[in-house]
């Protein structure tokens, strides 16, 4: 059964980057055609897609964080990672991590999210 | 704001049948299907409706969807309790060249 966990630190400060890994298991992050994907979720707030990409290194972003957004794949490892820089207040959320094919909004699994405070 | 629209909040009463109506356009909805996620409080979303109308392994059926034209709904029938939850219209937009999202609507079981 495939499961995404996420990592990373809570409190990042204004201005610095915030860096987050996904790790997945019960399937090769390479095995197939799926995308892995960023999703944000601030407090109260509805749902954000950041960026997805896949093992070969195609990668789509959302326009407006994509000055800001970088992406990779480590097969080896099994993960992948979003590093968001320069955060402010705005950057605070649930962050997720998920899996679907490009075109497809089927986003499933989720990891079970983490949350990034921006606070000095 | 989010790209598709959806109604903030909707409220049934055990048994009743609710609907969640989702609003987008031709370069999203129009195109390509929707699907809906069910957020539990507390939880990650979760795949509730894929492909416009088809229900994961798992899911109940008194949970169904469809799309028309530009628009999609989400029906609830039977509602139970354990249905309160945040529920998000999803579908890919071919000029963003991603997901998009509708802002969620809160089901409430009164």
């Amino acid at each position: 059964q495939l499961q995404l966990q996420e990592s990373g630190p809570g409190l990042v400060k204004p201005s610095e980057t915030l860096s987050l890994t996904c790790t997945v298991s019960g399937d090769s992050i390479s095995s197939s055609d799926y995308y892995w994907g960023w999703i944000r979720q601030p407090p109260g707030k509805g749902l954000e897609w950041i960026a997805s990409m896949f093992y070969r290194g195609s990668t789509y972003y959302n326009a407006s964080l994509k000055s800001r957004v970088t992406v990779f794949v480590d097969t080896t490892r099994n993960q992948f990672s979003l590093d968001l820089s320069s955060v402010t207040a705005t950057d605070a959320a649930v962050y997720y991590c998920t899996r679907h094919r490009l075109g497809s909004s089927r986003l499933d699994p989720w990891g079970q999210g983490t949350l990034v405070t921006v606070s000095s | 704001q989010s790209v598709l629209t959806q109604p903030p909040s909707v409220s049934g009463t055990p048994g009743q049948r609710v609907t969640i109506s989702c609003s987008g356009s031709t370069s999203n909805i129009g195109r390509k299907p929707v699907d809906w996620y069910q957020q539990l409080p507390g939880t990650a979303p979760k795949l509730l409706i894929y492909g416009n109308d088809r229900r994961p392994s798992g899911v109940p059926d008194r949970f169904s969807a469809s799309k028309s034209d530009t628009s999609a709904s989400l029906a609830i029938s039977g509602l139970q309790s354990e249905d309160e939850a945040d529920y998000y219209c999803a579908t890919w937009d071919d000029n963003l060249n991603g997901p998009v999202f509708g802002g969620g609507t809160k089901l409430t079981v009164v």
